[in-house]
Order: structure tokens, then C-alpha cells, then sequence
């Protein structure tokens, strides 16, 4: 067990609609990271938030948002769902600001992740 | 595009046999690290490897870096069937983005 808690773990929708994504980091954790895995684009990174603050961005479509909360927990927001949306998307959390310098681990803890299915 | 890539794309050996597994990246990096990804689960974290470090053990596993050739390797000794996962490179660069690989899918046949 990871320690970073997803919800839910599936979810079936229609095309057009909307969801929500959740996740709770581990504790004390302040960096939380959003990706989304499929079988032709691969482990694509969409986001990152440190303590409340977006720090980078990755191919994330404008569709897309989230946030992260004051209690550390961050949310995906997906909207006009389109069939390709359909995959396993994952949060990570890690210890803190992670520099990607030698002092630094950059391990990151991942969740099991919510599998969207969009019809 | 992805920043790591993975050779081969898939490894069938037999229980105790060596897997060896190699992933090659485009720009420079801070550290590059490994993960373990069963089916459909999350990927789970093995080793990290920094810039200035050209090999690291954990336990079955080594890890090579080679910053000239931009590559990496993971060997994973005496495999088990347990080891039969996905694994997937993921490269540190300036920054807070961790970019991973396409993955190898190991097999280990009882």
C-alpha cells in the first residue's frame, strides 16, 4: 500500500459528460501528480501541484483542470468527455518539492489509480 | 514524445533466468529511476540512479547509467514469477516533471 488513496476506482460515462477524479497523497506529502495512462499515448504526465500551487504542466488538454486543496487533496476535472479519454489515470505524491538535484530522491509514490471507461 | 524509451518492448524468460532490460533518453537528466507496474495496478518505485552515478544495486536488481551514450539498464537476477510486470524507466529532468517510457513487459514462466 502506497499510502495515496484514488476514488473511484472505476467509472463508466457517456461521451459529453463530466467527472471528477480524487485523490488523497500520502501523509505529510505536499507534491501531488496527475497522469494518464493508454495503450497508444503510454504514462503521460498531465500536472503537478506543490501545497496548493500549480508548479508544472505537461499534455494536459484544455478539457482537463484540477487543483489541489488546503488539505493537500487534489482533484481532475475531465470534461466533454470524448471516447479517447478512456483510460487509467494516476496520482503520485511525493515528499516535497522535488528539485530533481542530487539532494534530492524524486521517488514517486503512486495510487492504483481510477480507470475511466467513456461510451 | 516520450523522454525515456524502453528495449525490447517485451522479455519472456524462465524462472532464474537474468532479465535484462535497457532505456535509452534524449536530454540531459538529474536522475533516472525505474518502476515496477503490475497489471493494471500502480507503478511502484525500485531504484533511482543519479547523473553522477554509473551503477546502483537493490537487493536482485543492478542498474547501469552511461550519461555519454544516454542509456540506462536493469537487471533483475534469479527472476521469480512474481517479477512478471511491466517496468518502466522515468527520467528526472531540471524541474518537476518525471517523464516515463513506453515500458518492458516481462514475462517469468514457471
Amino acid at each position: 500500500d502506497s499510502g495515496v488513496t484514488q476514488t473511484p476506482k472505476h467509472l463508466i460515462t457517456a461521451t459529453g459528460q463530466r467527472v471528477t477524479l480524487r485523490c488523497s497523497p500520502r501523509s505529510g506529502d505536499l507534491s501531488v501528480y496527475w497522469y494518464q495512462q493508454s495503450l497508444d499515448q503510454g504514462l503521460q504526465f498531465l500536472i503537478q501541484y506543490y501545497n496548493g500551487e500549480e508548479r508544472a504542466k505537461g499534455n494536459i488538454l484544455e478539457r482537463f483542470s484540477a487543483q489541489q486543496f488546503p488539505d493537500l487533496h487534489s482533484e481532475l476535472n475531465l470534461s466533454s468527455l470524448e471516447l479517447g479519454d478512456s483510460a487509467l489515470y494516476f496520482c503520485a505524491s511525493s515528499v516535497g518539492l522535488p528539485m530533481w538535484g542530487l539532494a534530492n530522491t524524486g521517488e514517486l509514490f503512486f495510487g492504483e489509480g481510477s480507470r475511466l471507461t467513456v461510451l | 514524445s516520450q523522454q525515456g524509451e524502453e528495449d525490447p518492448q517485451a522479455l519472456s524468460i524462465q524462472e532464474g533466468e537474468n532479465a535484462t532490460m535497457n532505456c535509452s533518453y534524449k536530454t540531459s537528466i538529474n536522475n533516472l529511476q525505474w518502476y515496477r507496474q503490475n497489471s493494471g495496478r500502480g507503478l511502484v518505485h525500485l531504484i533511482l540512479i543519479r547523473s553522477n552515478e554509473r551503477e546502483k544495486h537493490s537487493g536482485r536488481l543492478r542498474v547501469t547509467l552511461d550519461t555519454s551514450k544516454k542509456s540506462s539498464s536493469l537487471l533483475i537476477t534469479a527472476s521469480r514469477a512474481a517479477d512478471t510486470a511491466s517496468y518502466f524507466c522515468a527520467t528526472a529532468l531540471a524541474g518537476n516533471k518525471l517523464t516515463f517510457g513506453g515500458g518492458t513487459r516481462v514475462l517469468v514462466k514457471p
